[in-house]
């Protein structure tokens, strides 16, 4: 069982739709970050949300901390073909900073 | 703008045979770390390091060894590979403010035990 749960899994979409990805734990997180990853490269940070409720908005993607710190989500807006990657979330709890742990991430394919 | 830098990319090794992982980083980084990815499983931590001379387990350090004897280098070793272990590892540094820091990653070994 990992402390981080994604979903959904696989989402493959139309170029234009929108769509959400969910990052959901039992455990309070100090802090979350998205990452994205693209075949045959290692992850590349995306955003860290801190504060309980906090909102970032990056381009079409917006992030949301949940107001208890156990949960995030991803919306994207007009999903385009170039936002196809897996994207995962990870967290670091204040028992141990040094330990970050990843969700299964949401693999997302946007069709042209 | 080397970054993270893994070696080998690809390896191939019987069972019961050694390897190292190498990691290197440019960016003066003092936390050092190892995953391993595998399909649906997300990537989770093997082992991490604060700075030279500490290292500390994460989530399947088991079949793992690692040192840290400069702040550059933090080699993988694998002393008697199974095919459990049969996986893609990346190395991540993380830039110096604590839990928010940004995690940059090398671009993986992929590592195949028959």
């Amino acid at each position: 069982t990992q402390l981080l749960e994604q979903s959904p899994q696989f989402l493959s979409i139309q170029e234009g739709e929108n769509l959400t990805v969910y990052c959901n734990s039992s455990s309070v997180f100090s802090s979350l970050q998205w990452y994205r990853q693209e075949p045959g490269e290692g992850p590349v940070l995306l955003v860290t949300v801190v504060t309980g409720g906090e909102v970032k908005k990056l381009k079409r993607l917006t992030f949301q901390f949940g107001d208890a710190r156990k949960d995030s989500s991803l919306h994207i807006t007009a999903a385009q073909p170039g936002d196809t990657g897996l994207y995962l979330c990870a967290g670091a709890q204040r028992r141990n900073f040094n330990k970050f742990y990843f969700g299964s991430g949401t693999k997302l394919n946007v069709k042209p | 703008n080397a970054g993270v830098t893994q070696t080998p990319k690809f390896q191939v090794l019987k069972t019961g045979q050694s390897m190292t992982l190498q990691c290197a980083q440019d960016m003066n980084h003092e936390y050092m770390s190892w995953y391993r990815q595998d399909p649906g499983m997300g990537l989770r931590l093997i082992h991490y390091s604060v700075g030279a001379g500490i290292t500390d387990q994460g989530e399947v350090p088991n079949g793992y060894n690692v040192s840290r004897s400069t702040t550059e280098d933090f080699p993988l070793r694998l002393l008697s590979a199974a095919p459990s272990q049969t996986s893609v590892y990346f190395c991540a540094s993380r830039s110096p403010t604590g839990n928010t820091g940004e995690l940059f990653f090398g671009e993986g070994s992929r590592l195949t035990v028959l």
